[in-house]
């Protein structure tokens, strides 16, 4: 069964303390591996797309990473604005013509000033 | 600006009533989905559609139904068969793919909640 899982459920950082979120999956052949930020109350916002094994990417503080296995969200120097749930999604190749994704449960993580 | 916009941002149900979300984009894209949001829990498909007049359900499809008559709008009924909709509802659209997934994109929810 495809699965997707997120570590930790809630990540509380220090401004300018590094760290990492981490996205588990087990698909049945990976198109493409998704990571959304949502802020309370509203949808979540596209971050990045990765589609192979050791692709990367990054914007402003934060970078992804994609393994065979997992993905990393790494945030470098968090501000307080920082603060929200970061959603890991994959899109699995097989069986879905619809483009259909499945879901971890996300990340809360909390920046304190 | 482009965008999704989902209406009403709060709505309320009350027992054996039947409730309509309302989904609409004017991005272009081809394929909408709706998923609901609950505490600790991952988004969850409900529908999906590729094209007009053409719709799937996802993995949560019981005691919803929705209609996709113009390629711009996607709304979901929430029916009294639904016996737990207090969640947060979410669309998404993305424009077909082609070689390569493109990312759906969110609207900012409706909230549902039983009187």
């Amino acid at each position: 069964e495809d699965q997707v899982t997120q570590s930790p459920e809630a990540l509380r950082l220090q401004e300018g303390e590094s760290s990492s979120l981490n996205c588990s999956y087990t698909v049945s052949g990976l198109r493409g591996l998704f990571w959304y930020r949502q802020d309370p109350g509203k949808g979540p916002e596209f971050l990045f797309t990765l589609y192979s094994a050791g692709e990367e990417k990054e914007k402003e503080r934060l970078k992804a990473t994609l393994t065979k296995k997992e993905s990393f969200l790494h945030i470098t120097a968090p501000k307080p604005e920082d603060s929200a749930t970061y959603l890991c999604a994959v899109q699995a190749n097989q069986n879905n013509q619809g483009g259909k994704l499945i879901f971890g449960q996300g990340t809360e993580l909390s920046v304190k000033p | 600006d482009g965008g999704i916009t989902q209406s009403p941002k709060y709505l309320f149900r009350k027992e054996g009533q039947n409730v309509t979300l309302s989904c609409e984009q004017n991005l272009n894209h081809d394929a909408m989905y709706w998923y609901r949001q609950d505490p600790g829990q991952g988004l969850r498909l409900i529908y999906y559609s590729q094209i007009v007049n053409d719709f799937q359900k996802g993995d949560i499809a019981e005691g919803y139904s929705v209609s996709r008559e113009k390629k711009e709008s996607f709304p979901l009924t929430v029916t009294s068969a639904q016996k737990n909709p207090t969640a947060f509802y979410l669309c998404a659209s993305k424009p077909w793919q082609g070689g390569f997934s493109q990312p759906q994109h969110f609207g900012d929810g409706t909230r549902l909640s039983i009187l």
